[in-house]
C-alpha cells in the first residue's frame, strides 16, 4: 500500500529565502508526482506534475525533483514570498491502483 | 489546465438531511472522478473512485450507502451525503481524469457543515 510523507510539518522562514520540501513516497510504481497548494479554507491549485520518466520539472520560482528509486521528492521554492505561505501537498499516482496518494502536506509561513 | 467546476462551494444543512454535491468537467471529458474528504488541518483522503457509466468505488471504512456517487454522464459526477449529521461536517474536493491521461484536475472544494 503506498504511504506518502512530508517532512516538516510546518515550517516558518524569513522573506527572501530559499527553501525545500520534501516528500517521500513508499511504492517506487508510480505514474506521476504531483505537487499542490492549498490556501486555508479553498481547494488545490496544481504547481507541478513530474511523470515517472522525468526527473524535475521547473515553473518560475518552483523546482520539482523527482528521485523514484529512493522514493523521494522535493519543491524548491527560490527567494520566498509572503504569497508564497500555504500548504503544499505532494501526491503519487499509484501505477498498480491508478489512485492519487496524497501526503499530509506541508505548512509554509514566509515571514515579511 | 482542464477545468473541474465544483458546486456548490459551500453549504449548511440541518442534522438528517441530505445534500448533493455537483463536480462537473467543463471543457473535457471525465472518464474517470475521483471523490476526496479533507476534515481540518488534516490531508485529502480517498473516498470513491466513479468510472462514467458503472458504480463507484469505494474505500475501506467508507459508507457506500451514505455517501451516494453518481457518474451518469462524462461531464457530471455528485455526491450526496444521505441523512447527514454533524461528523459528515467536512470539505469534500472531486477531480477528474480522462481516458488515458494520468493527471487528474481538481474542482474548488465543497465547504459542508451539518448543524
Amino acid at each position: 500500500k503506498q504511504e506518502v510523507t512530508q517532512i516538516p510539518a510546518a515550517l516558518s522562514v524569513p522573506e527572501g529565502e530559499n527553501l525545500v520540501l520534501n516528500c517521500s513516497f513508499t511504492d517506487s510504481a508510480i505514474y506521476n508526482l504531483q505537487w499542490f497548494r492549498q490556501d486555508p479554507g479553498k481547494g488545490l491549485t496544481s504547481l507541478l506534475l513530474i511523470q515517472s520518466s522525468q526527473r524535475e520539472q521547473t515553473s518560475g520560482r518552483l523546482n520539482a525533483s523527482l528521485d523514484k528509486s529512493s522514493g523521494r521528492s522535493t519543491l524548491y521554492i527560490a527567494a520566498s514570498q509572503p504569497g508564497d505561505s500555504a500548504t503544499y501537498l505532494c501526491a503519487a499516482l499509484s501505477g498498480n491502483t491508478g489512485k492519487l496518494i496524497f501526503g499530509q502536506g506541508t505548512t509554509l509561513q514566509v515571514k515579511p | 489546465g482542464a477545468v473541474v467546476s465544483q458546486h456548490p462551494s459551500w453549504v449548511i444543512c440541518k442534522s438528517g438531511t441530505s445534500v448533493k454535491i455537483e463536480c462537473r468537467s467543463l471543457d473535457f471529458q471525465a472518464t474517470t472522478m475521483f471523490w476526496y474528504r479533507q476534515f481540518p488541518k488534516q490531508s485529502l483522503m480517498l473516498m470513491a473512485t466513479s468510472n462514467e457509466g458503472s458504480k463507484a468505488t469505494y474505500e475501506q471504512g467508507v459508507e457506500k450507502d451514505k455517501f451516494l456517487i453518481n457518474h451518469a454522464s462524462l461531464t457530471l459526477s455528485t455526491l450526496t451525503v444521505t441523512s447527514a449529521h454533524p461528523e459528515d461536517s467536512s470539505f469534500y474536493i472531486c477531480s477528474a481524469r480522462y481516458r488515458g491521461q494520468t493527471e487528474a484536475f481538481f474542482g474548488q472544494g465543497t465547504r459542508l457543515t451539518v448543524v
